[in-house]
């Protein structure tokens, strides 16, 4: 494996299912991000972590739920999802999280959708 | 407010139409400015990062270039393979809150 991979690629889920998506750079990279890409909107921050610390939380619901054990592997735990909350979610990891000008590489991305 | 505003929403060219697209942004103090390609279904796939003024950048045939206020992705002799979402992005960084900034994006068709 190459690059960042996410898991799974396509997910179909209800509102009160509990499901986990999960996310490995194999760039050797210190920081990872987790972004939510919905229909006609920008990309949206949701999740920082640098050096296995969270540095950021960009104001997102407790219905998410981020976990990073390692700087290899970051995960976001899903639970009591919205409609609203079906969208495209990325993954991207950096050498140093705490620059932003250093150039994030993204995964492929997991389609969700919420019944 | 730091913005990044990209225009247009979407543009359709002819193989081998030259064009521009551009990306403006009102951020204070840039640090750099980042453009993604962007396939349907896909992940952003890293293009170029400018950081001053006047610098250009070049990959096969898009171009890359950065003022002050604005930057500029060319086209050249585009290819119905060029057909993408192309996304531009700007560090922004207020109080505690540090991130990049994207802009919606334009949508190229590059039709045969």
């Amino acid at each position: 494996e190459t690059g960042v991979t996410q898991t799974p690629r396509h997910l179909v889920m209800g509102m009160t299912n509990k499901k986990s998506l999960k996310c490995e750079q194999h760039l050797g990279h210190n920081a990872m991000y987790w972004y939510k890409q919905s229909a006609k909107k920008p990309l949206e921050l949701m999740f920082v972590y640098n050096f296995k610390e969270q540095t950021e939380n960009n104001s997102v619901p407790s219905r998410f739920s981020p976990e990073c054990p390692n700087s290899s592997h970051l995960f976001l735990h899903l639970h009591t999802l919205q409609p609203e909350d079906s969208a495209l979610y990325l993954c991207a990891s950096s050498d140093r999280g705490g620059t932003l000008t250093d150039t994030q590489y993204f995964g492929p991305g997991t389609r969700l959708t919420v019944l | 407010e730091d913005q990044v505003t990209q225009s247009p929403e979407a543009l359709r060219l002819q193989e081998g139409e030259s064009s521009s697209l551009n990306c403006s942004y009102t951020v204070s103090g840039l640090r750099g400015l980042f453009w993604y390609r962007q396939d349907p279904g896909k992940g952003p796939e890293f293009l170029f990062t400018l950081y001053s003024a006047g610098e250009e950048k070049e990959k096969e045939r898009l171009k890359a270039t950065l003022t002050k206020k604005e930057s500029f992705l060319h086209i050249t002799a585009p290819k119905p393979e060029d057909s993408a979402t192309y996304l531009c992005a700007v560090p922004f960084s207020s109080g505690s809150a540090r991130q990049l900034t994207f802009g919606s994006g334009t949508q190229l068709t590059v039709l045969p």
